[in-house]
């Protein structure tokens, strides 16, 4: 069974271009989560969906951030504009109810 | 504020030695600790978990100890190898796990051979 898949695996964007990420979570599973990992802040969580529904977006750094998840195997976290201080390795991980959080391989933006 | 406080930030352990992670939280609302396992260019990876209504899980060499009154919550490898050199990261959520994890900041593990 295919895990939470995540595209693009790398990208490299110039600052003020609009970057989307995206992620298929696994099927069936009714949660998912957007966190962000760097090295001076660690992972954490920017958002949260149930049965498609945002539940906590308090995460978003800012109105740059905007995440959407339009069915139940598809999200997408977009950013515009984008800034050099956005670069990090965003992933996204999917779960059922009060169960493990499965992570993807993550995405590796760099933003020049 | 951070609310998962995690010790130490690197760690090395002969081979067949035991690891012990620690991590104190503070939001008492809390109440699903896992453990994951993250290697370089990967996403971290379910380890082991556990709900406050125990004290101790144990899954093979992994076994988390978790003390509701202090707040604390460990991770112990026993028989420490090579292939368990990688960053370990605690984690805190509310609603049983329906919620959004809290991380600590991680423990770099190195098994020396």
């Amino acid at each position: 069974d295919a895990g939470v898949i995540q595209s693009p695996r790398h990208e490299v964007t110039e600052m003020g271009q609009e970057v989307t990420l995206r992620c298929k979570p696994i099927s069936g599973h009714d949660y998912l989560f957007w966190y962000r990992q760097t090295m001076m802040r660690g992972l954490e969580l920017l958002i949260y969906f149930n049965n498609n529904v945002p539940i906590d977006d308090s995460g978003m750094p800012e109105d740059r951030f905007s995440a959407k998840m339009p069915n139940a195997s598809f999200s997408t976290l977009k950013i515009q504009p984008s800034e050099p201080r956005d670069s990090a390795v965003y992933f996204c991980a999917s779960s059922l109810g009060q169960t493990a959080q499965y992570f993807g391989p993550g995405t590796r933006l760099l933003v020049l | 504020q951070q609310q998962v406080k995690q010790s130490p930030q690197s760690l090395i352990v002969q081979k067949g030695g035991i690891s012990i992670i620690n991590c104190a939280y503070e939001n008492t609302a809390f109440d699903y600790f896992p453990w994951y396992q993250q290697f370089p260019g990967k996403g971290p990876a379910l380890l082991i978990a556990i709900r406050p209504d125990v004290s101790e899980k144990k899954e093979g060499r992994f076994t988390i100890s978790f003390n509701k009154s202090a707040k604390q919550f460990s991770l112990h490898i026993m028989d420490s190898q090579p292939g368990d050199s990688a960053t370990y990261f605690c984690a805190a959520s509310r609603r049983g796990g329906a919620d959004g994890l809290t991380f600590g900041k991680g423990t770099h593990l190195i098994i020396q051979p």
